[in-house]
């Protein structure tokens, strides 16, 4: 079954070092998403990304995060200098053309110190 | 932001009874909604939706109920296996307004199904 990748598992970094999070979303998928979960909290909306740019962010989503679909398959996501405050776990998702449902990667535990 | 609720964090139901988990949302704009699965260091996994246009979705042992009116749906598993246990989260998007939105998601409820 088609599954959404997600790159590293866990990725530890100093504040203020930059951080790029790779995602392979599923082959014919149309749109990507991210979202991310501080423990204990729940998870919580990002960035969507369709037609090769931003469709939607929240406020969480300010000028150190930016988001790329470089070559047709990976999707990252590039914090630029990381805050402690950024320390969550961060889920990968994409939707078909109907984009109805999100199917989600298995998370990438960010942590800094 | 608190569009969708999900006000027990916890259940704890014995195998083969009905476990029954409970979600509200404020937004009128919302049309589809969904229910993941999440067990912990995993990501969420799609288990089943309902678009407003219906009351009722089943595939097999679940079921979703949504009472518009109400701005209230609920997931019933019968029966409840101790597989069963993990988070539980509701999420809606507007999706004819907006389709490929975003998701919003609940708190999450944690279900445990006690053998």
């Amino acid at each position: 079954e088609p599954e959404v990748t997600q790159t590293p598992s866990h990725q530890v970094t100093q504040m203020g070092q930059e951080v790029i999070l790779r995602c392979v979303p599923i082959s014919n998928h149309l749109y990507f998403y991210w979202y991310r979960q501080i423990l204990g909290q729940k998870v919580e909306f990002l960035v969507s990304f369709y037609n090769n740019e931003i469709s939607e962010k929240s406020e969480i989503f300010d000028d150190q995060f930016s988001v790329e679909r470089p070559d047709g398959s990976n999707f990252t996501l590039k914090i630029r200098s990381t805050k402690l405050e950024d320390s969550a776990m961060y889920f990968c998702a994409s939707a078909d053309s109907t984009g109805e449902k999100l199917f989600f990667g298995s998370g990438t535990q960010l942590s800094v110190l | 932001d608190q569009q969708v609720k999900q006000n027990s964090p916890s259940l704890s139901v014995q195998e083969g009874r009905i476990s029954i988990l409970n979600c509200d949302y404020t937004n009128s704009m919302f049309d589809y909604f969904l229910w993941y699965k999440k067990y912990p260091a995993e990501g969420p996994t799609f288990l089943i939706s309902i678009s407003s246009i219906k009351d009722k979705n089943e595939d097999g042992r679940f079921t979703v109920f949504l009472n518009k009116s109400a701005k209230h749906l609920s997931l019933h598993i019968v029966p409840s296996q101790p597989g069963d246990s993990a988070v539980y989260f509701c999420a809606a998007s507007a999706w004819y307004y907006n389709q490929g939105g975003k998701l919003i998601f609940g708190q999450g409820t944690e279900l445990s199904v006690k053998p």
